[in-house]
């Protein structure tokens, strides 16, 4: 079965650091584009940032530029997102998505969500 | 890349249709035919069910379809069911690698 588990989140203070993990099993990381998708409490779905299969581009909704840095490592089969300077605002539920095609948004496999919240 | 606006919700009795509308610019839903739209359920992750405006993944029953006309477009539910009642997503490419989402849209089944 194609799956993606993810891992990491939690409480952080507002200013620190979070990596969230993304672990592909079933097929194989490298051959997809990936994407980070995140969902506020009780709000709608927001792109964040997206990934090319060979890790040669990234790509990052405004917001996050700066702060928030996508990765993968297909040796692996995962995929990262490294969260810095953390805002009040960022507290969400973060999802990793396959992009099955590279003329996206083809999201057709995704993580079951880890939950950030970012407080003082 | 401001989102594209959905309606906060819409409503039918069972085996009635409804359409949900997704309205962009003309920078991303009317630029290119790269439209996608989710299904999520409370708690849940969102479930792919329509891509390229108006193709449907494996599995995806032909109740749902997709359309576009300009810087909208539209997710249909024929044949409306309970399980149905959920939140829909419309998601656009926006050029340079960008993905923009609309705000969302509560289907509820009477």
């Amino acid at each position: 079965e194609e799956q993606l588990v993810q891992s990491g989140g939690g409480l952080v203070q507002i200013g620190g650091s979070v990596r969230l993990s993304c672990a592909a099993s079933g097929f194989t990381l490298g051959n997809f584009w990936m994407t980070w998708v995140r969902q506020a409490p009780g709000k709608g779905l927001e792109w964040v940032a997206n990934i090319r299969d060979d890790g040669s581009g990234k790509y990052c909704v405004d917001s996050v530029k700066g702060r928030f840095t996508v990765s993968r490592d297909n040796v692996k089969n995962s995929l990262y997102l490294q969260m810095d300077n953390l805002r009040a605002e960022d507290t969400a539920v973060y999802y990793c998505a396959r992009d099955y095609s590279d003329s996206g948004p083809d999201l057709d496999c995704w993580g079951q969500g880890a939950l950030v919240t970012v407080s003082s | 890349q401001s989102a594209l606006t959905q309606p906060r919700s819409v409503s039918g009795s069972p085996g009635q249709s409804v359409t949900i509308s997704c309205t962009g610019t003309s920078s991303d839903v009317g630029s290119y035919d790269y439209v996608s739209w989710f299904q999520q359920y409370p708690g849940k992750a969102p479930k792919f069910m329509i891509y390229h405006v108006t193709k449907r993944p494996s599995g995806v029953p032909d109740r749902f379809s997709g359309s576009k006309s300009g810087n909208t477009a539209s997710l249909t539910i024929s044949g409306l069911r309970a399980e149905d009642e959920a939140d829909y997503y419309c998601c656009s490419y926006a050029g340079n690698y960008i993905y923009v989402f609309g705000g969302g849209t509560k289907v509820t089944v009477l």
